[in-house]
């Protein structure tokens, strides 16, 4: 079972700051690795997928890299509609099986 | 656009069981997995389950296993989640998502299911 470990759990920044989010894996993963935000009370929303790919409509202030073991979600210039949960997901190459973070939340300073 | 919509949620005694229903529009409903995703109360989001396109392989999160059943009925372009022996820590939201690249492309949502006596 590969676990992911998201840090911190929380972020306390101010709009206009970059942030910086961890995504660890307990074993590789290869690029099988998602992001999304998550708002109150809404669904969550597909960042990046396959650890650096934009999902459509994605501002470009949002930026995903890693591989193996290690994933970064960097946002580059915080806008205030960008203070929410984030999770990373990973899909394991065989059988299938998918798993989340616990989240980060990125937080008003 | 693709369109999601749960329904079945509700509140339901320990021991019971419920029948999630997930109607999808917008896509080509049997070329793509599709999955259901929950979320407990102020907790995070965790992966239950998810089906081939044609229903012939299906994968369960380990603490689900052997008490829900995902199914697809393709002519209906419809998605559904069988739970049995549901207990209070089955109390979720229930996503039903569309599986793209390895992740959740779309999200519906949601649907409530509470167990409690």
């Amino acid at each position: 079972e590969i676990v992911l470990t998201q840090s911190p759990a929380t972020l306390s920044l101010s709009p206009g700051e970059r942030a910086t989010l961890s995504c660890r894996a307990s074993q590789s993963i290869s690029s099988y690795l998602a992001w999304y935000q998550q708002k109150p009370g809404q669904a969550p929303r597909l960042l990046i997928y396959e650890a650096s790919n934009r999902a459509p409509g994605i501002p470009a202030r949002f930026s995903g890299s890693g591989s193996g073991t290690d994933f970064t979600l960097t946002i580059s210039s915080l806008e205030p509609e960008d203070f929410a949960v984030y999770y990373c997901q990973q899909r394991n190459i065989w059988p299938p099986l998918w798993a989340f973070g616990q989240g980060t939340k990125v937080e008003v300073k | 656009e693709v369109q999601l919509v749960e329904s079945g949620g509700g509140l339901v005694q320990p021991g019971g069981s419920l029948r999630l229903s997930c109607a999808a529009s917008g896509f080509t409903f049997s070329t793509y997995w599709m999955s259901w995703v929950r979320q407990a109360p102020g907790k995070g989001l965790e992966w239950v389950a998810h089906i081939k396109e044609d229903g012939s392989e299906k994968f369960y999160v380990d603490s689900v296993k052997g008490r829900f059943t995902i199914s697809r009925d393709n002519a209906k372009n419809s998605l559904y989640l069988q739970m049995n022996s549901l207990t209070a820590e089955d109390t979720a939201v229930y996503y039903c998502t569309k599986v793209g690249r390895s992740s959740v492309d779309y999200w519906g949502q949601g649907s409530l299911v509470t167990v409690s006596s």
